[in-house]
């Protein structure tokens, strides 16, 4: 199994809302990652776990709250959005020392 | 600090045409780099893989390259079909750790029928 996935596919929320985007994989990977993607622009590293810690912030803004329960389950809490922040938020992972970088599909998220 | 850039920006060709598509970066001292397509509003899915020791990767109708020395990489495709019409992302990863993959802006390719 190569699949990472991710939910909800879309997510329309207003900015006074609380939700938060899920990302899962089975494939043993130790390191998962969140980027983020706006239209026609490449994606951006956001955060990156390892072993279940944060090891990357890339200064992200605190309405954004990442999470790592378990080796399996990567999670980004929203709170308080800019219409700005509207993209595709992408989850990745892999294993320490692994080549590949793996993708999910994304989750669509407009602000409004 | 690593800077990815791919010419062209935007690329339209007729189908069965062959072509090219290129990738450079500004530090030779990758890790690999990685090949991506991406379809509209879609996440990303990989093609092909090169780790900095080796100079080139074939998948089916692909083939990528990669002069480290001169931080340049590019992706062949054979024979373009309309299917092929995607996003084209070129990633460099800087070591073995966690570190992220570093993304150009991609090339917009478009097979013509």
């Amino acid at each position: 199994d190569t699949e990472v996935t991710q939910t909800p596919k879309h997510l329309v929320m207003g900015m006074t809302n609380k939700k938060s985007l899920k990302c899962e994989q089975h494939m043993g990977h130790r390191a998962m990652y969140w980027y983020k993607q706006k239209a026609k622009k490449p994606p951006e590293l956001m955060f990156v776990y390892s072993y279940e810690k944060l090891s990357i912030n890339e200064s992200v803004p605190s309405r954004f709250s990442p999470e790592c329960p378990n080796s399996s389950l990567l999670n980004l809490h929203l709170h308080a959005l800019q219409p700005e922040d509207s993209a595709l938020y992408l989850c990745a992972s892999s294993q320490p020392g692994e080549r590949w970088q793996y993708f999910g599909p994304g989750t669509r998220l407009t602000v409004t | 600090k690593q800077e990815v850039t791919q010419i062209p920006a935007a690329l339209s060709v007729p189908e069965g045409e062959n072509l090219v598509l290129n990738c450079s970066f500004t530090d030779s001292a990758i890790y690999n780099l990685q090949w991506f397509r991406q379809d509209p509003g879609k996440g990303l899915t990989s093609l092909l893989l090169i780790q900095s020791s080796q100079r080139e990767q074939t998948s089916g109708r692909l083939n990528a390259s990669l002069d480290k020395s001169s931080g340049r990489s590019t992706l062949y495709i054979a024979a373009s079909q309309p299917g092929d019409s995607a996003t084209y992302l070129c990633a460099v990863r800087l070591n073995s750790g966690n570190t992220p993959l570093v993304f150009g802006k991609g090339t917009r390719l478009s097979v013509i029928a």
